[in-house]
């Protein structure tokens, strides 16, 4: 079954500083990932997806990702983080085994952004 | 161009007693997703529906149904509840054989169980 791994509960930058938040996927099937975002006391926001048709994925707000394969990584950055970047960001993979594309989701990392 | 609604927004319930949310999808989608997100965890699948159908199930008990509208609307039914039902419930829609099948979510209901 596909599972994601995401190191790092927590993760505090400098406003301006780089954003990178780790996540590694387990999969047996080429993957499709994601990332969400959940700001206190919301639902979830795609931020962007990888579907194989570029490794490089552009999203919203600033983030992109890169899918390396020869590392089962899809790590999430931002170049100059915001203090409205404040929020738990979470990595998913699609299952599609049973039918179904459910999510698996990591345990997200929460993002503090310093003055 | 509406997106995922749920009602209601927040929840109280006491051990034993049964509830139901709701959810009504995004314009044009024909799937539902139920997600249960404990404090501090990443949402934990229960359940899709698909032509009022349940299509696939997660680790979940019986005491979790649900049920598909044809105007593809979907509820969550929870019976006999338990102090651990306390969770944000999140509904995501998505349109088969969209290629990704991307989910969109909504805001959720948060339930408290005491």
């Amino acid at each position: 079954a596909q599972s994601v791994t995401q190191l790092g509960s927590h993760v505090s930058v400098s406003e301006g500083a780089l954003v990178l938040l780790r996540c590694n996927y387990s999969s047996s099937v080429p993957p499709y990932l994601f990332w969400y975002v959940q700001y206190p006391n919301q639902g979830l926001q795609l931020l962007l997806k990888y579907t194989s048709a570029a490794t490089l994925v552009k999203g919203i707000n600033g983030f992109e990702a890169e899918f390396k394969k020869s590392e089962t990584s899809f790590h999430l950055t931002k170049p100059s983080a915001h203090m409205s970047d404040a929020a738990e960001y979470f990595c998913a993979v699609s299952d599609s085994q049973g039918g179904s594309e459910k999510l698996v989701f990591g345990k997200g990392t929460k993002l503090t952004v310093n003055p | 161009d509406a997106g995922v609604t749920q009602s209601p927004t927040h929840l109280i319930k006491t051990r034993g007693q049964q509830v139901t949310l709701r959810c009504s999808p995004k314009s044009g989608h024909d799937t539902v997703s139920w997600y249960q997100q404990a404090l501090g965890q990443g949402p934990q699948f229960i359940f899709q529906y698909y032509e009022e159908e349940e299509r696939q199930r997660g680790n979940f008990p019986d005491r979790f149904s649900g049920h598909q509208f044809p105007n593809y609307s979907s509820e969550l039914n929870v019976n006999a509840l338990l102090l651990g039902d306390s969770a944000l419930y999140l509904c995501a829609s998505s349109l088969v054989g969209a290629g990704t099948d991307t989910q969109y979510f909504g805001p959720g209901t948060r339930l408290t169980v005491l």
